[in-house]
Parts: C-alpha cells; sequence; structure tokens
C-alpha cells in the first residue's frame, strides 16, 4: 500500500517564477492537508481539502499562494512569483477521515534564488 | 493555531539508556499524536492517542494522553542508534495539526 507520495522532492526557482507541488494522497484517503516547515521549526498548517473542496485556508497566505485537490490526479499547492522567504519544505499529509491520524510524504523542498 | 510547549529542546544518550520528552499546551486537544523525523525526510507516525489516560505501546515506545488533555509523554526505551531523530508532538484539536518544535535526539554507540 503506497504512502503519501510528493513530488518533486527537490524545486529550485528564481524570485518571480511559479512553483508548482504535487501531492497523491495515500489510496482510501480522501482528505488532504499542507503544511510548511521552516529550518529548526515544527510544522505549520496551511490548507485542508477534500475532493474539489477547500474546507480551510486559514494558513495559507492570501497572496501568491493557492491550492486545489481536483477530482482526478494529485493535490497541487501552487505559489505565484515566488521571493526568497517562501524558501521551505512544504509537507502533504492524508487521512480517510476529517479527525483522523495524519500520514505525511516525504516533502517537497523549495528553494528560492 | 496553538504552539504547544515540548521539551527538552535536544538530548544526547548512550545507548541504551531510556528517554523521556514530553509537550504542554494551554488548550485541551482531543487527539495526541508523535511523529519521528529524519533528515530530509517526512515525519512518520509513532503513536497516536484518542483518550485522556490512554497509555499506548509501539514496541520500545511508550506514549500516554494526559489526564488533564493538555499533556502528552513519549518514552523510549532501551535506545538504540537508529532512534537519532527530530520527534515531534502534534495535537489535534479539529482537524489541524498544532506542532511542537521538536526533540533532537542523539544517541551514541
Amino acid at each position: 500500500n503506497a504512502g503519501v507520495m510528493q513530488n518533486p522532492r527537490h524545486l529550485v526557482r528564481r524570485r518571480g517564477q511559479e512553483a508548482r507541488l504535487r501531492c497523491s494522497p495515500m489510496k482510501g484517503h480522501s482528505h488532504v492537508y499542507w503544511y510548511r516547515q521552516l529550518p529548526e521549526e515544527g510544522l505549520k498548517f496551511m490548507v485542508y481539502l477534500q475532493k474539489e473542496n477547500i474546507i480551510d485556508e486559514s494558513g495559507m497566505p492570501k497572496e501568491r499562494f493557492s491550492a486545489e485537490f481536483p477530482k482526478e490526479g494529485p493535490s497541487i499547492l501552487r505559489i505565484q512569483q515566488v521571493v526568497r522567504g517562501d524558501s521551505a519544505a512544504y509537507f502533504c499529509a492524508s487521512s480517510p477521515g476529517p479527525r483522523n491520524e495524519q500520514y505525511f510524504g516525504p516533502g517537497t523542498r523549495l528553494t528560492v534564488t | 493555531g496553538q504552539q504547544l510547549n515540548q521539551s527538552p529542546q535536544s538530548m544526547f544518550i548512550q545507548e541504551g539508556e531510556d528517554v523521556s520528552m514530553n509537550c504542554t499546551s494551554s488548550s485541551i486537544f482531543n487527539t495526541w499524536l508523535w511523529y519521528k523525523q529524519d533528515p530530509g525526510e517526512g515525519p512518520v507516525l509513532l503513536i497516536a492517542l484518542y483518550k485522556a489516560g490512554e497509555l499506548t505501546s509501539n514496541g520500545r515506545l511508550t506514549a500516554q494522553f494526559g489526564i488533564t488533555r493538555k499533556d502528552s509523554f513519549l518514552n523510549i526505551s532501551a535506545s538504540i542508534p537508529s532512534d537519532v531523530g527530530i520527534y515531534f508532538c502534534a495535537g489535534l484539536p479539529g482537524y489541524a495539526l498544532n506542532f511542537g518544535k521538536g526533540t533532537s535526539l542523539l544517541v551514541t554507540p
């Protein structure tokens, strides 16, 4: 049973470019969460999605960041016009239900030059 | 989200020793989770706790859900070198996990 998959594992972008991060949840999971981790810090919640719906995006910056989880295909976290402060590890997690334990993917490490 | 206070920040122990770490919050949680993260990887779920007072084991790991629902403890017995990593507690008030800042564990042979 494959775990949560994320790609790419590493992404380098120049300031002003777009970053697109992908997440495929565990089989049978329809709840997806995105978290951001800065060096020496714990993970911070960004957004919670179910298929085709954003349930809670309270942790996501209002500008430049967006997320989707289409009916078919992976969840996408999109960061437009990246800045150096966006450099971080971005983790996706999935769960079978809204208040169950969450399982994490290996993360995408974004570096903005 | 609610910031959890996790301690100690780091531990440097010898192989075979037991380890204890804990997490406290000013808010009540319905679920406590403990994760381990290796460098360059995502957090791996170790133990999930769902009820106040619950004590759960996973091999050499034992975790407890505090009776006040505001704290949790993780113990590792007879540590081995592969226990090295960062251990995070996480509280689940609803659906968004609130994480502690982690306990970095180093084990010398």
